[in-house]
């Protein structure tokens, strides 16, 4: 079955850029999808179809997919930007998340 | 604004039933798909389950096929995600969410409930 591989953890200066990646066989070849969760909250959409952001999603998260990893850049991070994200594709009849990456702004 | 409430999350005893729901607003109801996903304690997503918009179609994962049953009822504006033959494993915050556009499936998720959480326990 198709997987989703996630770092466990990133960590980025206040202020800089943050980038989560999220690698897939031949990733580029599906729709990638990801989400923001603070704790204690619901999940968030905050890109589709690779690069599109939702209406409200400030314009500093942005995202790319090529060959076998698709990319979730957050520019200018603040510390509200800190929390789990995910990645996510819809695979014929499943949908698959990674398993999840915790931003830290330092 | 587009609203989902889940209700019914509990503790129940291994091998027990529940049955959850999701009420929706804000949006018609009847014109979008719609998913379960949960989130066992310090874990990640898990996707569930979906259903068309008309009914008509229901996916499942396979960790819950045969187990779980998901429904809605358009005229109610109420999806439900009946719980059966439950393990501890399942224990969970258990999330309904939306189909992004409307139709047939896009198979991506906004908005999101707050989630209620299903606690299977002796």
């Amino acid at each position: 079955s198709y997987e989703l591989t996630q770092p466990l953890s990133v960590s980025v200066a206040l202020g800089q850029t943050a980038r989560i990646t999220c690698g897939g066989n031949n990733i580029v070849s599906k729709n990638v999808h990801w989400y923001q969760q603070k704790p204690g909250q619901a999940p968030v959409l905050v890109i589709y179809r690779d690069s599109d952001r939702p209406s409200g999603i400030p314009e500093r998260f942005s995202g790319s997919n090529s060959g076998n990893t698709a990319t979730l850049t957050i520019s200018r991070a603040q510390a509200g930007d800190e929390g789990d994200y995910y990645c996510q594709v819809w695979d014929t009849t499943t949908a698959l998340f990674g398993g999840g990456t915790k931003l830290t702004v330092l | 604004q587009v609203q989902l409430v889940e209700s019914g999350g509990g503790v129940v005893q291994p091998g027990g039933s529940l049955r959850l729901s999701c009420a929706a607003s804000g949006f018609t109801f009847s014109s979008y798909g719609m998913h379960w996903v949960r989130q066992a304690p310090g874990k990640g997503l898990e996707w569930l389950a979906f259903i068309r918009y008309d009914g008509n179609d229901k996916y499942y994962a396979d960790s819950v096929k045969g187990r779980f049953t998901i429904s809605r009822d358009n005229s109610k504006n109420m999806l439900n995600l009946q719980l059966s033959s439950l393990r501890a494993e399942d224990t969970a915050v258990y999330y309904c969410a939306k189909d992004f556009l409307e139709g047939l499936i896009k198979g991506w998720f906004d908005p999101w409930g707050q989630g209620t959480l299903v606690t299977v326990s002796s």
